[in-house]
């Protein structure tokens, strides 16, 4: 069965970088079949989506956020990370990973909440 | 493109049947158009892809309908854990915006 693990600082400063990592059991982050996608959701808003990675490395962006965001992947530590530069508080959010099939996110992590201190 | 979801809020008894709408700010294609129910601490569940297809494991009582600019997710007989927020998302492809997904504002589902 699929699962999907976010991992990574739950504070960080302003103005400096946010990482996170997603780690991928029970499934291939190589298969041709799915994309995989990083969303966020501010305390008690709704869901953004911020970025996309396929197997072969094409990374698409959501271009609110496009110059500040890097998603990229690591296939020998089934991982796809996710770093946005110059954070502020606007950034604070859960941080969801998820898989991409049919134009949808059919599996999510559990999500992680990063808090954006000033 | 905007979804825009109505009601904000639908307030309605177990038994009672559920209509949710998401409208496109312009025609989509229904191929690319998803449903989302989410509860409070939980991620979001994918309830519905490609406008009315079921994702695996999702019961029956939730069914997708709608084309062009509307669409409408419909749970048939409410159940106790069907309280939530709803959200619809599309996914959209041009040459200024390649590989785009954007999600509706979400509805709330309470119990009345």
């Amino acid at each position: 069965q699929l699962q999907l693990q976010e991992s990574g600082p739950g504070l960080v400063k302003s103005s400096e970088t946010l990482s996170l990592n997603c780690t991928v059991s029970g499934g291939s982050l190589t298969s041709t079949s799915y994309y995989w996608g990083w969303i966020r959701q501010p305390p008690g808003k709704g869901l953004e989506w911020i970025g996309s990675i396929y197997f072969s490395g094409s990374t698409y962006y959501n271009p609110s956020l496009r110059s500040r965001v890097t998603v990229s992947l690591d296939t020998s530590k089934s991982q796809f990370s996710l770093k946005l530069t110059s954070v502020t508080a606007a950034d604070t959010a859960v941080y969801y990973c998820a898989r991409i099939t049919d134009y949808a996110f059919d599996s999510w992590g559990q999500g992680t909440l990063v808090t954006v201190s000033s | 493109i905007e979804l825009t979801q109505s009601p904000g809020t639908l307030s309605l008894s177990p038994g009672e049947r559920a209509t949710l709408s998401c409208r496109a700010s312009q025609s989509v294609s229904g191929n690319y158009l998803a449903w989302y129910q989410q509860t409070p601490g939980q991620a979001p569940r994918l309830l519905i892809y490609g406008a009315f297809r079921r994702a695996t494991g999702i019961p029956d009582r939730f069914s997708g309908s709608g084309s062009g600019t509307d669409f409408t997710l419909t749970i048939s007989r409410l159940e106790p854990e069907d309280f939530g927020m709803y959200y619809c998302q599309h996914y959209g492809s041009s040459l200024i915006k390649p590989h785009m997904y954007t999600f509706g504002q979400g509805t709330k589902l309470e119990i009345k």
